[in-house]
């Protein structure tokens, strides 16, 4: 079936760097994508959105690029902080008004002071 | 806060033995979904609820069943539980009139021995 996947498992940055998850999609027919932060023992935490009409939104410090020809996904994190420490997964949704999201595995990134 | 309350949060129960989880929302949200989450996956959806008595499956629904008597509590239940459906299960909902982005409950985490 149609799968959402992502590149790096485990990501490691230097606090102040710049962090980037990347994600690939399968499922060309997917319109509308998202960015979801998990800090260890609590539900997801909705980071930003994008619909496929865009290549690029912007939030605070969260950049998501969204390139449709390759189906690939990615979240940028400016000045990476000890806070951002989590897993991030990516989540995409189709057409229909059900608003189901497939996610993806995961990424662990892990802020080093 | 998207006034999710799951509850229990924590059980350990026996193979074979029934268990409700349940999902209260303080919000009057249509739309309400139950994902499992397990290590190495992503979240999966095993069923969701579109109104009052309105449910359909997900990709995970074998083994659970779901109920919505009313808007503001989502049932989820094992007849029989086995060993596979040792995870974490979080309960979501999408806001009316939102773009569809979920906003999650905190989890419940069930052990089946």
């Amino acid at each position: 079936g149609e799968n959402v996947g992502l590149h790096l498992p485990t990501l490691s940055v230097q606090e102040g760097d710049n962090s980037i998850i990347n994600c690939a999609y399968s499922n060309s027919a997917s319109d509308y994508f998202i960015w979801y932060k998990q800090e260890s023992g609590k539900g997801p935490q909705f980071i930003i959105d994008i619909r496929s009409n865009m290549d690029k939104r912007q939030g605070q410090r969260v950049t998501v690029l969204l390139n449709k020809t390759v189906k690939h996904l990615s979240l940028q994190i400016a000045a990476t902080q000890p806070g951002d420490s989590a897993v991030y997964f990516c989540a995409e949704s189709g057409m229909d008004s059900s608003y189901k999201l497939i996610f993806g595995s995961g990424t662990r990134l892990l802020v080093r002071p | 806060d998207a006034g999710i309350t799951q509850s229990p949060r924590h059980k350990v129960t026996e193979t074979g033995t029934p268990v409700t989880l349940r999902c209260h929302q303080t919000e009057n949200h249509r739309y309400m979904y139950w994902y499992r989450q397990d290590p190495g996956h992503g979240l999966r959806l095993i069923h969701y609820s579109y109104g009052v008595k309105d449910t359909d499956k997900g990709e995970v629904s074998d083994g659970y069943s779901v109920s919505r008597s009313k808007t503001e509590d989502f049932l989820l239940t094992l007849e029989s539980a086995t060993s596979s459906q040792t995870s974490v299960y979080f309960c979501a909902i999408t806001r009316t009139g939102s773009t569809g982005e979920l906003f999650f409950g905190e989890g419940s985490r069930l052990t089946v021995l």
